[in-house]
């Protein structure tokens, strides 16, 4: 079972880049990376998804070292939107969310 | 497209009473999910399903029953309700076991 750790909270300011580590320890060969958002009163949304090295889409970058037991998801340019709480996931069969990382941006 | 849309947003029940929870889905996607999130708290996956008439235990099944009759629906019954199930139920569905896309919620108070 790949077990995922990441910081309990963050703070930043609007306009910075906010990078967030996860630990995987244990990840599996076939498991991939996945990194979700909550904000309050809603369901998570997907942000993205990476096996190794380096994924960008519109929202965030995934960085993800060769030996893959962390990842750091990466928020270009932050602002007060995107205070939420951010998931990171190792999809094998089990399926563990965590307690996520509370992201709070300040003015 | 609507997306994942959950029946009812809110409900009260009396310990002991009984309902169900209907989650349907129009992206045609084969792998759905029921989550439950207590506050402050992650979510935990309760019951899942690969396909249609296929269900499997998550991580806290105990106390909840699903059925997964149509490939659009997934539903969730409680059969005796408990104040211990009091929380923010999400549904999910998928293509594959990744890219989860999920439902408002349904939050449910038992008194």
């Amino acid at each position: 079972l790949a077990k995922t750790t990441q910081p309990i909270s963050m703070d930043s300011y609007e306009g910075q880049e906010v990078n967030i580590t996860c630990s995987h320890n244990n990840i599996a060969t076939n498991d991939y990376i996945t990194w979700y958002q909550q904000f309050p009163s809603q369901g998570p949304r997907f942000i993205i998804q990476g096996y190794k090295t380096k994924v960008t889409n519109e929202v965030a970058s995934l960085f993800i070292p060769a030996d893959r037991k962390s990842s750091t998801l990466s928020l270009p340019r932050v602002s007060l939107s995107d205070t939420a709480v951010y998931y990171c996931l190792v999809e094998d069969d089990k399926i563990i969310f965590g307690k996520g990382t509370r992201l709070h941006i300040l003015p | 497209n609507a997306g994942v849309t959950q029946t009812p947003k809110f409900r009260v029940l009396k310990t002991g009473q009984s309902m169900t929870l209907l989650c349907a889905q129009d992206m045609n996607h084969e792998y759905m999910y029921w989550y439950r999130q207590d506050p402050g708290m992650g979510l935990r996956l309760i019951h899942y399903s690969v396909g249609e008439g296929t269900t499997a235990k998550g991580e806290v099944p105990d106390g909840y029953n699903v059925s997964r009759l149509k490939k659009q629906n997934f539903l969730l019954g409680l059969e005796s309700a408990a104040p211990s199930q009091t929380s923010v139920y999400f549904c999910a569905s998928s293509y594959a076991p990744y890219e989860q896309y999920f439902g408002p919620g349904t939050r449910l108070t038992v008194t």
